[in-house]
């Protein structure tokens, strides 16, 4: 049983690029969140999307933003980035009807931006 | 304004002895409270909860105190483990809202 996977392990960019990261949930997961973690710093949440809509939203700027496809995979896309945009970016998946409190977490992309 | 703090950024503790993580919030309608544990190049793994109705949850050698009225919790590891050696995240919530997280602590245990 595979748990949450997430790509690319790593990821340099430059200031003013996009990026996209990758996240498939643990199997039997509809919910998908995603969180920054700075260094030094707990997790921040970013938002989270259940059936394909993002059903509650952290305090991110819109340059932030994310899709869930129908296989409950998700996507979280980041506009014009800044050097404070480095960080680890984490998934967590969970399900209201089994694991409603637990959340599960992927093994991060590290972004640098430079 | 931190909602969840860890105060103490690091810890050390001889192994068999007892590892006390510590853990205070701001936020009184928080309900639910999970410490998570995470190893290096791995996301947190989750390790133990307690709602708020409660004041104690045990799972084998990890224990989680909970005092409202102080807006205190702890987590205990007894015995203590090299293997447990990790970054410790309290994290809390209220209802269905996301996951608050503190800071941090790093755990040391020393052979």
């Amino acid at each position: 049983d595979a748990g949450v996977t997430q790509s690319p392990t790593h990821l340099i960019k430059t200031r003013g690029q996009q990026v996209t990261l990758r996240c498939s949930p643990k199997s039997g997961h509809d919910t998908v969140s995603w969180y920054q973690q700075a260094l030094g710093q707990g997790p921040q949440f970013i938002f989270q999307y259940y059936e394909e809509e993002e059903r509650q939203r952290g305090n991110f700027p819109d340059r932030f933003s994310g899709h869930q496809f129908p296989n409950y995979s998700s996507e979280l896309n980041v506009n014009a980035l800044l050097l404070g945009d480095s960080a680890l970016y984490l998934c967590a998946s969970s399900s209201p009807r089994t694991d409603a409190y637990e959340q599960y977490f992927g093994p991060g992309t590290r972004l640098t931006v430079t | 304004d931190q909602q969840v703090k860890q105060n103490s950024p690091s810890l050390s503790v001889q192994e068999g002895r007892i590892s006390i993580l510590n853990c205070d919030y701001t936020n009184s309608m928080f309900d639910y409270f999970l410490w998570y544990k995470k190893y290096p190049a791995e996301g947190p793994t989750f390790l133990i909860s307690i709602s708020s109705i409660k004041d104690k949850n045990e799972d084998g050698r990890f224990t989680v105190f909970l005092n409202k009225s102080a807006k205190h919790l702890s987590l205990h590891i007894v015995p203590s483990q090299p293997g447990d050696s990790a970054v410790y995240f309290c994290a809390a919530r209220s209802g269905n809202t996301p996951l608050v997280f503190g800071k941090g602590t790093r755990l040391s245990v020393i052979a």
